[in-house]
């Protein structure tokens, strides 16, 4: 089992959608979980933290179920500006793996006039 | 404030070549990475430094070395490059261990690399 798995998509949706994304991690020792997003030939951004009561920032909401080791991000009243890569990433918090960060291979959003 | 520099943007080897990548921090960050980009792979570690005069292997560190003689800067090189090392190569940096700060890595804007 790969440490984090995205859907890839492509999730194509119009605007003023609402969206959705979850991604699982295997590793139950992970501290910290992250959204980072990708736009087409450009450098990852952090969009967000994802803290264990769940946290919103404008149109996006995260959220972290630690049970079930899956995080999702939830996007609404999409804007063509949303159109990107988001990256689920996570930080196992233990030995090596507190030293960097593991990434999704990511989800591609499409949002269409 | 230019965050993290890469130097060059894109680059053209021939197979057996050698090149070094530059990535240069103006925040005074502690803790620097390189991860590189493959479709349908995601970022995956090469690298990373903990400090100056520090260095330390990540996933797939094979083929590549790399240095930290200054805070600052972090170099990663290739001694004689192969075409399964054609990626787009990201640098980073963060002021917290891991990234977990709140505002997690500062990301370069990348080296295309085409072995030929």
């Amino acid at each position: 089992r790969k440490e984090v798995e995205q859907d890839p998509g492509p999730f194509n949706v119009p605007e003023g959608a609402t969206v959705a994304f979850n991604c699982t991690y295997s590793n139950s020792a992970s501290q910290s979980f992250f959204w980072y997003r990708q736009d087409c030939r450009k450098e990852p951004k952090l969009l967000m933290s994802v803290y264990s009561s769940g946290n919103e920032d404008g149109r996006f909401t995260a959220q972290l179920n630690r049970a079930s080791q899956y995080i999702s991000l939830l996007i609404r009243d999409s804007k063509l500006s949303d159109s990107a890569t988001y990256l689920c990433v996570v930080n196992t918090g233990s030995g090596a793996g507190s030293y960097q960060l593991t990434f999704g291979k990511g989800t591609k959003l499409s949002v269409i006039p | 404030n230019a965050g993290v520099t890469q130097t060059p943007k894109f680059r053209v080897l021939k197979t057996g070549q050698s090149m070094t990548l530059l990535c240069a921090q103006d925040m005074n960050h502690e803790y620097m990475y390189w991860y590189r980009q493959d479709p349908g792979m995601g970022l995956r570690l090469i690298h990373y430094s903990v400090g100056e005069g520090t260095t330390a292997k990540g996933e797939v560190p094979d083929g590549y070395n790399v240095s930290r003689l200054k805070k600052q800067n972090f170099l990663l090189g290739l001694e004689s490059a192969a075409p399964s090392q054609t990626s787009v190569y990201f640098c980073a940096s963060s002021d917290t261990r891991g990234g977990t700060g709140a505002y997690g890595y500062t990301f370069g804007s990348g080296t295309r690399l085409t072995v030929v």
